[in-house]
């Protein structure tokens, strides 16, 4: 069955302090694994698409990285604005996402 | 990227009762997709809407619950029918990217909060 599991399912950083999110997917087909950030009371905002593993791309303080069985989001001293839940998403044969339950990342100043 | 809008905002209903939520998009989107978000979950998909064909729902989604309508290659809407608490929820419409087709990239509206009492 297909599936996607992010962990943990929240995470406390100080400004500055360096960490990863992990997005482990098990599915049939990979055709993209993706990253989103939501703000509380907003819709997701798109931050990346990886389509195999290998594959690394970054913004600013985010870099997202793909290996056969599981992504992971870098952030790289983070600073308060980027606390929000991220979530990843993939697409597979059906070319429908499937959306793991969110990493909650809160830094603090 | 598309830009996307719902209305309403948000709302807060009484049990029984129906709620027609908009979603309008900046380009022509040949797919739409209509998701619900319960509090403190993450996404899960309601239906597609492809302009001209009948909707397409996910298993535990049914049209008389959550019909849907897609005039146009710019709009959709969703109805939440015979409204009950369970129902609170954000509503958000999303599409694939305008430009590229192949990449399953979606974009998301900004929501709809419904609370229901």
């Amino acid at each position: 069955e297909d599936q996607v599991t992010q962990s943990p399912e929240a995470l406390r950083l100080q400004e500055g302090e360096s960490s990863s999110l992990n997005c482990s997917y098990t599915v049939s087909g990979l055709r993209g694994l993706f990253w989103y950030r939501q703000d509380p009371g907003k819709g997701p905002e798109f931050l990346f698409t990886l389509y195999s593993a290998g594959e690394e791309k970054e913004k600013e303080r985010l870099k997202a990285t793909l290996t056969k069985k599981e992504s992971f989001l870098h952030i790289t001293a983070p600073k308060p604005e980027d606390s929000a839940t991220y979530l990843c998403a993939f697409s597979g044969s059906a070319r429908q996402l499937t959306f793991g339950s969110g990493t909650q990342l809160t830094v603090l100043p | 990227s598309a830009v996307i809008s719902q209305k309403p905002s948000r709302d807060i209903c009484q049990r029984g009762t129906s709620l027609t939520i908009q979603c309008q998009v900046d380009s022509q989107v040949t797919m739409m997709f209509w998701y619900r978000q319960q509090p403190g979950q993450s996404l899960t998909l309601i239906a597609t809407a492809n302009q001209g064909s009948e909707a397409t729902y996910e298993s535990g989604f049914v049209i008389d619950k959550f019909p849907i309508s897609r005039p146009n290659l710019t709009f959709s809407t969703l109805t939440v029918s015979n409204m009950s608490p369970e129902d609170s929820s954000i509503y958000l419409c999303s599409v694939e990217s305008p430009r590229d087709r192949s990449t399953d990239t979606q974009y998301f509206g900004p929501g709809t909060r419904l609370t229901v009492l």
